[in-house]
């Protein structure tokens, strides 16, 4: 299962555009990125995945070069209710539920 | 609101003592996968259940054992508890459980282990 490394905080103010990058060095052909977003005391919450290429949809996008070595989420225009823990996972068909979190990275948006 | 429920919300026990936590999953999914999050830290693959069957485990003893029901319900049974079992117990579900799908969770069992 290919191991992810993102940056453990960031910092950032109302209304500006936020980019996470994820290391996954080890990603398998077959693997998927996928980013969830997690609140203090409730579970993970899907935002967004892709292969390759670019992925938009209404909260977020996602953009992952050829190589698929890394993937960086961007979070336009951001809010104080985007506050939370961001974490980038690759998983394939033959993971199942599997899905190795590592410690995200804790996004904290200011006024 | 996914669709996926958890009780109890929180939970004390004291060390040693056994403890059954539930999940319903999400209408139409029959995949259930548990996860134990620790403060400060992200979530821990404990196994995944598909079709009433354990089909993966990650790195927990055999105290940490579930059931899946017919109606794709869950349980986490965690015996003779210690004190790192204090954690955040999340249950989520999915159609098919592969590394594609979006897994939909529930809000967790806060468990505190005295």
């Amino acid at each position: 299962l290919a191991k992810t490394t993102q940056p453990i905080s960031m910092d950032s103010y109302e209304g500006q555009e936020v980019n996470i990058t994820c290391s996954h060095n080890n990603i398998a052909t077959n693997d998927y990125i996928t980013w969830y977003q997690q609140f203090p005391s409730q579970g993970p919450r899907f935002i967004i995945q892709g292969y390759k290429t670019k992925v938009t949809n209404e909260v977020a996008s996602l953009f992952i070069p050829a190589d698929r070595k890394s993937s960086t989420l961007s979070l336009p225009r951001v809010s104080l209710s985007d506050t939370a823990v961001y974490y980038c996972l690759v998983g394939g068909y033959n993971q199942g539920g599997k899905l190795i979190f590592g410690q995200g990275t804790e996004l904290s948006v200011k006024p | 609101e996914t669709g996926v429920t958890q009780s109890p919300t929180h939970l004390i026990k004291t060390r040693g003592q056994q403890v059954t936590l539930r999940c319903s999953s999400q209408s139409g999914h029959n995949t259930v996968s548990w996860y134990q999050q620790a403060l400060g830290q992200g979530p821990q693959f404990i196994f995944q259940y598909y079709r009433e069957e354990e089909n993966g485990r990650g790195n927990f003893p055999p105290r940490f054992s579930g059931l899946q029901f017919p109606n794709y319900s869950s349980e986490l049974n965690v015996n003779a508890l210690e004190l790192d079992d204090s954690a955040l117990y999340l249950c989520a579900s999915s159609l098919y459980g592969t590394g594609r799908e979006k897994l939909f969770f529930g809000s967790g069992t806060q468990l505190s282990v005295l």
